[in-house]
């Protein structure tokens, strides 16, 4: 599997109802950030957890980094209909791999009214 | 401040034409990154620039596409020769120094190769 697979492909829950959404990826990281992209268009930036945090909260979003594991996960609380989207993962790799961040296949979030 | 601006949003192309793909950062950064999407896929890294300079091109493919960031003026991602497998969506993403940090991402251009 490629760094930053993202779990479940797909999910589907009722508005107000928490989301959970899980990351994995394989090499040494310096950060892993999360990034939300909505139908059609670019990738916004929700948030950016580096390797020696452990969580993080913004607004309705938690996000836990176990570095052991090598995974990530995001927590959407009190979901909305406008939380519908779908959700990527992205490491930056700390072993003097490619510069880019190296992304997840995400996961396609949809929240039923 | 205006965002990444990304023109056109849309190109369509014959087979062994010739695309030109413009990506102008958000004002003051410095660093340019290109990257690919399939339908369904995640975003595959392409290319990293900064003013004048190929930082890294590991993920652009060798033959036909080719990537510059000028001192004046937008970036380019250039593809020659176009083929079916070029249809995509291109985003481009920009930050400022140091690079790794947050991505802004514009809006993309949907390529069409007919």
């Amino acid at each position: 599997s490629q760094q930053g697979e993202e779990d479940p492909q797909a999910l589907s829950i009722q508005e107000g109802e928490n989301a959970t959404m899980n990351c994995s990826y394989k090499t040494s990281i310096n950060n892993l950030q999360w990034y939300r992209q909505n139908s059609g268009r670019g990738l916004v930036h929700l948030i950016l957890i580096r390797s020696n945090e452990r969580e993080k909260h913004s607004g309705r979003l938690r996000v836990t980094l176990d570095t052991s594991k090598k995974s990530s996960s995001l927590l959407i609380t009190a979901s909305r209909a406008a939380d519908t989207a779908s959700y990527f993962c992205a490491t930056e790799d700390s072993g003097g791999g490619a510069d880019g961040l190296t992304f997840g296949k995400g996961t396609h979030l949809i929240i039923q009214p | 401040n205006a965002g990444v601006m990304q023109n056109p949003r849309h190109l369509v192309r014959r087979r062994g034409q010739e695309a030109r793909l413009r990506c102008s950062p958000m004002k003051g950064h410095s660093h340019v990154y290109w990257y690919r999407q399939l339908p369904e896929e995640g975003l595959k890294f392409m290319v990293y620039l900064q003013k004048e300079n190929i930082i890294d091109e590991s993920g652009m493919p060798k033959e036909r596409f080719s990537a510059e960031f000028p001192k004046e003026g937008p970036s380019i991602l250039r593809i020659q020769q176009v083929v079916r497998g070029d249809s995509a969506a291109y985003f481009c993403a920009s930050s400022p120094p140091p690079r790794g940090e947050k991505l802004f991402f514009g809006s993309g251009t949907q390529l069409s190769v007919l």
